[in-house]
């Protein structure tokens, strides 16, 4: 079925090193994406988002790629901090679903001194 | 400024019983939802508010399931006859508009964890 998916569940990343996160969306028509931030025991923080008529977004540390042509988002943090360590989901909003996120099933980045 | 608050933060109830989760959105936001967690899984839609209406409540799972949202503001998600399968976490989020053009960031509380005994 349609979904949004990660390919890799768990992330090592060495402290200084910038961490790259992948996702794979199934629905074309989906126009709308963000990027979470999950830590133990909190709900989903608000990274990034980038619309359908752009391919990159920079935000602070962070930048989110996003391909139409294989349906890839992607997001990239530049020198992984300790306080990065969190799970993070992708989430896209299909177009004419009144905003309702779909999320994917998350991958753990863990950053190592 | 105040996020995204939700009550209670930790609800433990026997099978059976009804429980009531209470969400209160960041001000001035009109569009309002409720996901579910279960244990090390992605989020799963509920239910969306458009001020006190709910135009998409495809993501119920059951007619145990109820959501109420009063003055464009606080919402309250019901469960009747609770069973274990319920147990999660259910997270609220909020945004400054809704709708399928508003492409606006929800943001969320930290959730009620609700375990079923």
């Amino acid at each position: 079925g349609e979904s949004v998916g990660l390919h890799l569940p768990t992330l090592s990343v060495q402290e200084g090193d910038n961490s790259i996160i992948n996702c794979a969306y199934s629905n074309s028509a989906s126009d709308y994406f963000i990027w979470y931030k999950q830590e133990s025991g909190k709900g989903p923080q608000f990274i990034i988002d980038i619309r359908s008529n752009m391919d990159k977004r920079q935000g602070q540390r962070v930048t989110v790629l996003l391909n139409k042509t294989v349906k890839h988002l992607s997001l990239q943090i530049a020198a992984t901090q300790p306080g990065d360590s969190a799970v993070y989901f992708c989430a896209e909003n299909r177009a004419g679903t009144a905003s309702k996120l779909t999320f994917g099933t998350g991958t753990r980045l863990q950053v190592t001194l | 400024g105040a996020g995204v608050s939700q009550s209670p933060s930790n609800k433990v109830t026997e099978k059976g019983k009804d429980v009531e989760l209470r969400c209160d959105p960041i001000s001035g936001h009109t569009a309002l939802y409720w996901y579910r967690q279960s244990l090390g899984q992605g989020l799963e839609f509920l239910i969306y508010f458009q001020g006190n209406s709910a135009p998409d409540k495809s993501g119920l799972p059951s007619d145990r399931f109820s959501a109420e949202r009063t003055g464009g503001s606080v919402s309250t998600l019901t469960i009747q006859r609770t069973q274990q399968e319920d147990s999660a976490v259910y997270l609220c989020a909020s945004s400054l508009t809704g709708g399928t053009a508003s492409n606006q960031p929800q943001h969320f509380g930290d959730g009620t964890r609700l375990s079923i005994l």
